[in-house]
């Protein structure tokens, strides 16, 4: 069955510590990878997207993801986190379908 | 200028009530979705219209039913409202059904008492 995987439920880390947070997707054929962040209380936002071209996509706020065909992943990574980048975090892939699916989230929590 | 607007943003009712949830994008986008984000967060397609037309109905309890007046317009009406229809509803919009960026709403939390 299709389906996305995001292996970390909650991770916490300190300020100016490097972000990884991992995806994996199931889906065969081509496929359109997105991240979204919901701050807390707020509605999803895009951090950014995969199409095609180059592997390495980078986004807002500082943030990038390398998508990696061979592995079925799209891991978003930032070098140095803030405590404003607190909030839960969504990769979702879409391919022969116009709707998203959505991991299950990883809640992020940035301590000052 | 809001790109997706929901309302109410907020919904508490009782089990058994009819509601409704109105979205509407100003994008000109001919695509709009529902989705619901259960309380673990989990975001789970509901329903597609593509210019009025539906195109995705998920396993959905008859009770939902989705209204597009306009392709500027996707309303959700729910009937017989029950306690495991609580979450939070996400209207979502995008430029046509092969333009695969989505734009969401605010989100609408029901609550259903």
């Amino acid at each position: 069955a299709q389906s996305v995987s995001q292996h970390n439920h909650h991770v916490i880390l300190s300020e100016a510590a490097s972000l990884e947070l991992g995806c994996n997707y199931s889906y065969g054929g081509t496929v359109n990878l997105f991240w979204y962040v919901q701050y807390p209380g707020q509605h999803l936002q895009l951090l950014l997207k995969y199409f095609s071209g180059d592997p390495l996509v980078k986004g807002i706020k500082g943030f990038e993801a390398e998508f990696i065909k061979s592995k079925f992943s799209f891991n978003l990574r930032k070098p140095s986190v803030q405590w404003s980048d607190t909030a839960e975090y969504f990769c979702a892939v879409n391919s022969e379908r116009p709707d998203m699916r959505f991991g299950a989230g990883t809640r992020l929590t940035v301590k000052p | 200028d809001t790109a997706v607007s929901q309302t109410p943003k907020y919904l508490v009712t009782q089990m058994g009530n009819d509601k409704s949830i109105k979205c509407e994008q100003n994008l000109g986008h001919d695509t709009m979705y529902w989705y619901k984000q259960d309380s673990k967060k989990f975001l789970k397609i509901m329903f597609s219209y593509n210019n009025k037309e539906l195109i995705i109905n998920e396993t959905v309890p008859n009770r939902f039913s989705p209204k597009s007046p306009d392709k500027a317009h996707l309303n959700l009406h729910i009937n017989s409202l029950e306690l495991g229809d609580s979450a939070v509803y996400f209207c979502a919009s995008s430029r046509d059904r092969l333009n695969y960026e989505q734009y969401f709403g605010p989100g609408t939390r029901l609550t259903v008492t």
